[in-house]
């Protein structure tokens, strides 16, 4: 299970800090990813991160303003994101597993940027 | 980054026939590991994607029979061989072969 919180309302360049809380398998042995949908819109992958937290990566238009983390002790990903903007918008969702195997998601959180 | 071309768009379909999506990749998706890596995904209203496929055209486990994945190099099709009322929602193609990994726009079926 992946239970995702932390979204909520925020004014344009604010920050927030999504969690991802893990259950029911080996979280530590894991890829994972933050992924986002615009209200409305397709998909949009945000980050990922390896197993041991040793190699991340985010997409250019988060680059700089958004951090993926991981606590493999409390089984919690993070996405630490300052300098909202409007078009950050969507519901952020944690899913498992590499680019090349991402398996399973959670139900996401809400994230809106507006004034 | 690599585009992902579905079609149709929007696909209604009766019960019980058969359904087919397209999704075209604007470059090879084949890895260096000699895999390839294009997953399809279902999302039904007011939830989160579920994965049907994984490497083409493996089923992920509890996803029924009558989905099936083909397609190599560019070219990619989701196949539905009798349409029930559960498969509404919008279907998603995602390649993971070339960073960052990348999406289609999504095929809305519904039913007729």
């Amino acid at each position: 299970q992946l239970v995702e919180s932390g979204g909520g309302l925020v004014q344009p360049g604010g920050s927030l800090r999504l969690s991802c809380a893990a259950s029911g398998f080996s979280f530590s042995s894991y890829w994972m990813n933050w992924v986002r949908q615009a209200p409305g819109k397709g998909l949009e992958w945000v980050a990922n991160l390896k197993h041991d937290g040793s190699g991340e990566y985010h997409v250019e238009s988060v680059r700089g303003r958004f951090t993926i983390s991981r606590d493999n002790a409390k089984n919690s990903l993070y996405l630490q994101m300052n300098s909202l903007r409007v078009e950050d918008t969507a519901v952020y969702y944690c899913v498992r597993g590499s680019v090349w195997n991402p398996d399973f998601w959670g139900q996401g959180t809400l994230v809106t940027v507006s004034s | 980054d690599v585009v992902m071309t579905q079609s149709p768009l929007s696909l209604p379909v009766s019960l019980g026939q058969p359904a087919s999506i397209s999704c075209r990749s604007s470059q090879s998706l084949v890895y260096s590991d000699g895999n390839t890596y294009l997953n399809w995904f279902h999302q039904r209203p007011g939830q989160s994607p579920r994965r049907l496929i994984y490497k083409v055209s493996n089923r992920d486990s509890g996803v029924p029979d009558r989905f099936s994945g083909s397609g190599s190099g560019t070219d990619f099709t989701l196949k539905i061989s009798r349409v029930e009322a559960e498969d509404v929602g919008v279907y998603y193609c995602m390649q993971g072969t070339h960073w960052p990994p990348t999406f289609g726009q999504g095929t809305r079926l519904e039913i007729k």
